[in-house]
């Protein structure tokens, strides 16, 4: 069974540029959600999609916006990057039952420069 | 509010046992997690234990929770060089199961 899939796994961007990362989920699973990891404030919580709506996000401004396809593949946009949106952008997909085990990809680290 | 503390980082010898604690704030979690992340990798659920639970156990891993103090810790037994990895602890949140709330991380540095 493949495991979470997201591409591209490294990019450089400049700063005001805009990013699309994607992702996809585990088959079967309905739920991706995506993180911001960085050394400094740790793992956060981006946003949350279940079948192609927005259930949940986090404190993050409105450059960062989310979807989800049909199909459950993901993207999340983030525009008018700025140094400090440097990080690895994890995504993980789950089942949507408890105990809510995610399954996390191998991430998109970002560098903004 | 929901905020979930961890000490930095952990080194022992191998074949000792090793501890990770964690601290939580918000006592409606339901969940408690432990995941591990590898260098380069992403986070790989290692080990959950349900809110009214104590203790848990699996092959080498050990999980205690102290309810009343907010408490969970993470036991190794028998640690090994192939453990050495950052140990996040996380809690769920109400009715999301796809937003947990991280702690900053352990990193368990394994000494030959």
């Amino acid at each position: 069974k493949a495991g979470v899939t997201q591409t591209p796994r490294y990019l450089i961007k400049t700063r005001g540029q805009q990013v699309t990362l994607s992702c996809s989920p585990i088959s079967g699973h309905r739920s991706v959600s995506w993180y911001q990891q960085t050394p400094g404030q740790g793992l956060q919580f981006l946003f949350e999609y279940f079948s192609e709506t927005q259930r949940n996000k986090g404190n993050f401004p409105g450059r960062f916006s989310g979807r989800q396809f049909s199909n459950s593949r993901s993207e999340m946009n983030v525009s008018t990057l700025e140094l400090g949106d440097s990080a690895l952008y994890l995504c993980a997909s789950s089942l949507d039952v408890s105990p809510g085990e995610l399954f996390f990809g191998e991430g998109s680290r970002l560098t903004v420069l | 509010g929901e905020d979930v503390e961890q000490s930095l980082f952990l080194s022992v010898r191998e074949g000792d046992s090793s501890v990770i604690n964690c601290t939580y704030t918000d006592s409606s979690s339901t969940y408690l997690y432990w995941y591990k992340q590898e260098p380069g990798a992403g986070l790989q659920l290692l080990t959950y234990i349900f809110s009214n639970m104590d203790m848990k156990q699996d092959q080498r891993l050990t999980v205690l929770l102290n309810k009343k103090d907010k408490h969970l810790s993470l036991r190794i037994a028998d640690t090994q060089t192939g453990d050495s990895a950052i140990y996040f602890c996380a809690e769920s949140t109400p009715g999301n199961t796809g937003k947990l709330i991280f702690g900053q991380g352990t990193t368990l540095q394994v000494k030959p």
